[in-house]
């Protein structure tokens, strides 16, 4: 079955720098890979994903890029504001509703003002 | 809002108590799903409906037991727990098969505590 390795699991920047999350997966039929955000109290949020046929995507200051042939993801958040300071969480799944995304353990990201 | 609620937010219960968890999406969405998030843990698929049809359970112990009697409306009933079932259970949806996407919708959880 699908695994996902997610790293580092904490991440401390400035405000105004640069955060990047990187995350590995192993099955070959993967082909859809969302962007958690969870802030205190609340359930996970979608805030990006990307298709296995696209090797990039941005919205903002947010962006994803995938290497198929890697088999891995990264998040980059550009930018950063203490706003952003949550537990971000990459998953994978196959593009097919009713398919369990299978998730990494979480990056806890701290901005800094 | 995501447009998933779960009730209720916070349960505490004893080991013999006898509870049920809800879940409603208003998005028209035909898939639902109970995962499991624990403290240190990746987030834990439970069980899948699909078209009100459970087509997975993850190997989750019979003290849990799901019901999806429409589209609309998910359970989790829960019987003779143990404290390391203590966690935030979360309920999520996603769109028709036909459309192709596995876009899921999260609700705020129910903190679960065993006592």
């Amino acid at each position: 079955g699908e695994n996902v390795e997610q790293h580092p699991s904490t991440l401390s920047v400035q405000e105004g720098d640069s955060a990047v999350i990187k995350c590995t997966y192993s099955d070959s039929a993967s082909n859809y890979f969302p962007w958690y955000k969870q802030e205190l109290g609340k359930g996970p949020q979608l805030i990006i994903d990307i298709r296995s046929n696209v090797g990039e995507k941005k919205d903002q200051r947010i962006a994803v890029t995938l290497n198929k042939t890697a088999k891995h993801f990264s998040l980059h958040i550009t930018e950063t504001q203490p706003e952003d300071s949550a537990v971000y969480f990459c998953a994978a799944s196959i593009r097919q509703a009713g398919t369990a995304l299978i998730f990494g353990k979480g990056t806890t990201l701290s901005v800094s003002s | 809002e995501t447009g998933v609620t779960q009730t209720p937010r916070h349960l505490v219960m004893g080991m013999t108590n006898k509870k049920s968890l809800k879940c409603e999406q208003h998005l028209g969405h035909n898939a639902m799903y109970w995962y499991k998030q624990s403290a240190k843990k990746p987030l834990e698929l439970m069980f899948v409906y699909n078209f009100k049809e459970q087509t997975e359970n993850n190997s989750v112990p019979s003290r849990f037991s799901p019901e999806c009697p429409n589209s609309s409306h998910l359970f989790l009933h829960l019987h003779t727990l143990q404290p390391e079932d203590s966690a935030l259970y979360l309920c999520a949806s996603s769109q028709d098969p036909s459309g192709g996407s596995n876009e899921q919708f999260f609700g705020p959880g129910t903190r679960l505590t065993v006592l």
